[in-house]
């Protein structure tokens, strides 16, 4: 029962290089989402997929692009790495409520610890 | 702007003795809320959701209460256990696929 699995877990980076973060679910979510956690500020939606074939901005997307590959996976890319996308990311995926998904609890992955030099 | 707020952020208490914690937002139109569990170098956990329409939920040893007027939430834990130390995130649904984070109030309970 993986549930949200995230990888790798840990990635060190230049500024400037350009990587891939990956997640997969294995519940047969409509949704996904890709969260940003720093310390004192809480969770930080960045991109999120309502469903399959589809992709909509958060509150940070600046810096990033994301691929919804199929149901299971969705993918994070940072393009040029900068200091200030040193974070903890996690990725999250829920059902697909009557309301545009408005009543489903989100489920996370164990999250990726990404520091940018 | 639409705003969660938890306090205090840490909390300590002695083995057995029920808590609340707190959570606030600033926007009563909400869609739901949702209490999870966060331990050290993992992921969250959901613990409880309470729609917009509900006034509380209960599992096990935890009761979380929405009072959408005055924009509070709270999440009691009953005779607490070591095994509850963690960090407690509050996380408001304002629109439709939006969920705003609390930034977490850390427990732990002594032995």
């Amino acid at each position: 029962n993986a549930g949200v699995t995230q990888t790798p877990k840990f990635q060190v980076l230049k500024t400037g290089q350009s990587m891939t973060l990956q997640c997969a679910q294995d519940m047969n979510h409509n949704s996904m989402y890709w969260y940003r956690q720093d310390p004192g500020m809480g969770l930080r939606l960045i991109y999120y997929s309502a469903s399959e074939g589809t992709t909509d901005k958060g509150e940070v997307p600046n810096g990033y692009n994301v691929s919804r590959l199929n149901k299971r996976e969705f993918s994070l890319r940072l393009e040029s790495a900068a200091p200030s996308q040193t974070s903890v990311y996690f990725c999250a995926s829920s059902e697909l409520g009557r309301r545009y998904n408005s009543n489903q609890p989100q489920h996370f992955g164990d999250g990726t610890r990404l520091s940018i030099l | 702007k639409q705003e969660v707020t938890q306090i205090p952020a840490a909390l300590s208490v002695p083995e057995g003795e029920n808590l609340v914690l707190n959570c606030s937002f600033t926007d009563s139109a909400i869609y739901n809320l949702q209490w999870f569990r966060q331990d050290p170098g993992k992921g969250l956990t959901s613990l409880l959701l309470i729609q917009s329409s509900q006034r509380e939920q209960t599992s096990g040893r935890l009761n979380a209460s929405l009072d959408k007027s005055s924009g509070r939430s709270t999440l009691y834990i009953a005779a607490s256990q070591p095994g509850d130390s963690a960090t407690y995130l509050c996380a408001v649904k304002f629109g439709a696929n939006n969920l705003f984070f609390g930034t977490g109030t850390r427990l732990t309970v002594i032995p």
